[in-house]
């Protein structure tokens, strides 16, 4: 059966360090894989999408990287700041049009 | 502009109750989605509708039903409501433009006891 995991371990690192999550996923082909931002008490927020023929993809401080051989997305937080704490999920299309399987997410918090 | 608005906030619900979750957008999505998250199992797909007047069921829909009688509203109902259904709910959006890479739009959540 189709599997996401990501680190359910917090990741606590210092203000200013790069922040690296990963997601990896087991019998699945995905299209596209998403990343969101959870604040405690609010729903998921839209970050990045990146495409199956794409390697990376960048948005201001993000990255995201995806390696269809890996099965595995690396999502990076560069110049980290205590407002980048939250819990971070990634999502890959279910194989069903514009269903998403959602991970269950990494909790981030970012020290000073 | 709102986007996704949920009622109630939160409930408590004694169990064998009827209750029905409300979900309204105003972005003109087509598609809309259920979820719930508990600790540990993140976010699942209850059900959801591709279009008004079509419903599919999702990863977890036994003992709930939804409607989509229009394009902005989507109720999610608990007929008889027991324990392991306490959970948060979500309601999405998402506009299928580009068929197979939707972002979704999340709702604030409805936080649901039932005792």
């Amino acid at each position: 059966s189709q599997k996401i995991e990501q680190n359910s371990e917090a990741l606590n690192i210092q203000e200013g360090k790069t922040a690296t999550l990963t997601c990896n996923y087991t019998n699945y082909s995905p299209a596209y894989l998403q990343w969101y931002r959870q604040d405690p008490g609010r729903g998921p927020v839209f970050l990045l999408l990146i495409r199956e023929n794409e390697k990376e993809k960048r948005k201001e401080r993000l990255k995201v990287t995806f390696d269809t051989t890996l099965k595995q997305s690396l999502f990076h937080i560069t110049a980290s700041q205590p407002a980048d704490s939250a819990t971070y999920l990634c999502a890959l299309d279910a194989g069903g049009g514009n269903k998403l399987t959602f991970g269950t997410g990494t909790q981030l918090k970012v020290e000073l | 502009i709102a986007g996704i608005t949920q009622a109630p906030t939160s409930q408590i619900l004694a169990a064998g109750r009827r209750m029905t979750l409300r979900c309204t957008q105003d972005m003109r999505h087509n598609a809309m989605y259920w979820y719930r998250q508990d600790l540990g199992l993140g976010l699942r797909l209850i059900h959801y509708s591709n279009t008004a007047g079509t419903t599919g069921k999702g990863e977890v829909p036994d003992g709930y039903s939804v409607s989509r009688a229009n394009t902005d509203d989507f109720p999610l109902t608990l007929a008889s409501a027991v324990p392991s259904q306490t959970s948060v709910y979500f309601c999405a959006s998402s506009d299928s433009g580009l068929a197979g890479f939707d972002t979704q739009y999340f709702g604030p959540g409805t936080r649901l006891t039932v005792l």
